[in-house]
């Protein structure tokens, strides 16, 4: 099994549209969640992170975590062409203390005009 | 402007060489990262320094090696004994505490000749 589990996509939502990206992972002991976007050809960029259960808001990005159910989600309101990326859902190692994060493989996401 | 610079952005290397790729930050950060992105892919870990003068392997460590003489610089070296180099390499930085982000240089994409 795999660490940190992202559903690979592309996902498809038509411009204007609620983009919702999935991530689980497999370390109980994991306490600080990331978000990063990356554009084709470029480095990944930080949009969100969340330490806590539930939701945290960022203009159009909320990201949600559910540490029982070892779940971190990532929702886009009124998506964006500009938006359509790759997204990679990062999480610290639980038993550590080095600021290490294992990264899913990422979820494509397409916004259609 | 505080930032990650990697250099050089395009780097090709031939049969049996050793090839340097740089990376110097002006964020005061503890802690940089090695990674490796291949298509399609994730990010994989090859080293991480906490502190000056010391650094740990990662996950994809064999073929690299680094060095961390100054705060601000991790430069990582791809030796001959990498057999398959070509990728996307990226460098981060963090204040190197659990819960910090990484934030990511530019990158540097390494193509055998």
């Amino acid at each position: 099994q795999k660490e940190v589990e992202q559903n690979s996509g592309p996902l498809s939502v038509p411009e204007g549209a609620i983009a919702s990206l999935n991530c689980t992972y497999s370390d109980r002991g994991s306490q600080s969640f990331f978000w990063y976007r990356q554009y084709s050809g470029k480095s990944p960029e930080l949009i969100m992170f969340i330490y806590s259960n539930g939701d945290k808001e960022d203009g159009r990005f909320t990201a949600q975590l559910n540490k029982a159910s070892q779940y971190v989600s990532l929702l886009i309101r009124d998506s964006q062409p500009s938006d359509s990326a790759t997204y990679l859902c990062a999480v610290t190692g639980g038993s550590s203390n080095t600021g290490k994060l294992i990264f899913g493989q990422g979820t494509t996401l397409q916004v259609k005009p | 402007d505080g930032g990650i610079t990697q250099s050089p952005k395009y780097l090709f290397r031939k049969e049996g060489q050793n090839v340097t790729l740089s990376c110097e930050q002006n964020l005061n950060h503890d802690a940089m990262y090695w990674y490796r992105q291949d298509p399609g892919q994730g990010l994989r870990l090859i080293y991480y320094s906490q502190i000056v003068n010391d650094f740990q392997k990662g996950d994809i460590a064999e073929g690299y090696s680094v060095s961390r003489e100054k705060k601000e610089s991790f430069p990582l070296t791809v030796t001959s004994a990498q057999k398959n180099p070509t990728a996307f390499y990226l460098c981060a930085s963090s204040r190197g505490q659990e819960g910090q982000p990484q934030h990511f240089g530019d990158g540097t994409r390494l193509s055998i000749l």
